[in-house]
């Protein structure tokens, strides 16, 4: 199994919600990310999880909370988001034998 | 800190020619990873083709490969007979050796648009 899931697919909330992305490999790596993309720019880094301890925190905001509940499983929690939020949330994970990112499809968040 | 550098925010080719998308960087490290990914449209990123520093021999996969000038901090990917269906962004990106602690911050450059011409 090579590859990363993610659900939902789409999302729209209020800015008064609360929602989870959640993100998923079976590929045993230690490494899982998550980014947020703009339309035709690169993915922008939040945070990284290391052996599911968090590793990296890009100054992202505390409306943003990510957990992991093991070495599989990489979650993202929402709320009290802006309308500047929407963006693609892309998941990755990495291992360390070729040293590239696997990419899941991205959750498309809309906020309202 | 690293950088990463497309100067060529898009571009277009006829359907079955060749194309090149550069790519430069910057770095004062002397082994690194440096990476090609491909998003279409609405559809997921994925790999194209990957280049370790310490090795001086080109990556190539099928239409794709590389010229990679370490000396020159360049790392541009030549698409040969090129499909409608190479058509997306293309992002370089480059990635810290193992054991540094910025090996997990991967650094994307700000893309390129292909769009193949049928």
């Amino acid at each position: 199994d090579t590859e990363v899931t993610q659900t939902p697919k789409h999302l729209v909330m209020g800015m008064t919600n609360k929602k989870s992305l959640k993100c998923e490999q079976h590929m045993g790596h230690r490494a899982m990310y998550w980014y947020k993309q703009k339309a035709k720019k690169p993915p922008e880094l939040m945070f990284v999880y290391s052996y599911e301890k968090l590793s990296i925190n890009e100054s992202v905001p505390s409306r943003f909370s990510p957990e992991c509940p093991n070495s599989s499983l990489l979650n993202l929690h929402l709320h009290a988001l802006q309308p500047e939020d929407s963006a693609l949330y892309l998941c990755a994970s990495a291992g360390d034998s070729h040293n590239e990112q696997f990419f899941g499809p991205g959750t498309r968040l809309t906020v309202l | 800190a690293q950088t990463v550098t497309q100067s060529q925010p898009e571009m277009s080719v006829q359907e079955a020619e060749t194309v090149t998308l550069s790519c430069t960087y910057d770095t004062s490290e002397s082994d690194y990873y440096l990476f090609w990914y491909k998003q279409p449209p609405s559809r997921q990123m994925i790999l194209v083709i990957r280049q370790e520093a310490y090795k001086q021999q080109n990556a190539t996969e099928n239409r794709f490969s590389v010229n990679f000038q370490k000396a020159a901090k360049s790392f541009s990917l030549k698409i040969s007979d090129s499909q409608l269906g190479d058509a997306a962004m293309y992002f370089c990106a480059y990635r810290s050796p193992w054991g540094k602690t910025s090996y997990d911050k991967v650094i994307f450059g700000p893309g390129t648009s292909l769009s193949v011409i049928p």
